[in-house]
């Protein structure tokens, strides 16, 4: 059984521009979550999506948006990046609708901003 | 590895030792509580969890201890091995909150051969 796969594993930006990252989720699994983890602020949750829906939401400024799609791939979008931008952006999924917090994380998407 | 910060609270055991990574944390209204280890490249791996009713919960070579009064979370490895060389997390959730986890710092857990 395939993993969570995220796609593309490292990228570079500047500025100003903006950024898409894609995560395909377990096979069956309807819940992907979004997390930022950087060396200062450690791991903290963007977003949730469930079967389309944004689910959740974290305390991040609207710059950072994401969507689920009807085979419940997922994409984030950053716009306008800034230097604090960069980070390891990390997917989840999660099979069950009990909300354990049992995710199951891809490898992440390395962003650097310059 | 260096994604997961240089100023980790790191402890360091001999091979074959029992490892205990302790964790506070903030919300009593969480129902459940996590640990994950992520090593060097990777993203976090679920270890196991306990649910607040709970205050202790085995699985294989780990025990998670939970105490409610002092919102203190522990994880024991017992013989501990090379291969448990990593960061580990402590995460909270609530039942109702899907999965919005909250994570601890990490502790980087170092092991002697």
């Amino acid at each position: 059984k395939a993993g969570v796969t995220q796609t593309p594993r490292y990228l570079i930006k500047t500025r100003g521009q903006q950024v898409t990252l894609s995560c395909s989720p377990i096979s069956g699994h309807r819940s992907v979550s979004w997390y930022q983890q950087t060396p200062g602020q450690g791991l903290q949750f963007l977003f949730e999506y469930f079967s389309e829906t944004q689910r959740n939401k974290g305390n991040f400024p609207g710059r950072f948006s994401g969507r689920q799609f009807s085979n419940s791939r997922s994409e984030m979008n950053v716009s306008t990046l800034e230097l604090g931008d960069s980070a390891l952006y990390l997917c989840a999924s999660s099979l069950v609708e009990s909300n354990t917090g049992e995710l199951f994380f891809g490898e992440g998407s390395r962003l650097t901003v310059l | 590895g260096e994604s997961v910060g240089l100023h980790l609270p790191t402890l360091s055991v001999q091979e074959g030792d029992n490892s205990i990574i302790n964790c506070a944390y903030s919300n009593s209204a969480s129902d459940y509580f996590i640990w994950y280890k992520q090593e060097s490249g990777k993203g976090p791996q679920f270890i196991i969890d306990i649910r607040s009713n709970m205050d202790k919960r085995q699985g294989q070579r780990v025990t998670v201890l939970l105490n409610k009064t002092v919102k203190h979370l522990s994880l024991q490895i017992a013989a501990t091995q090379p291969g448990d060389s990593a960061v580990y997390f402590c995460a909270e959730n609530r039942n109702n909150a899907g999965n919005m986890l909250t994570f601890g710092g990490g502790t980087r857990l170092m092991v002697k051969p």
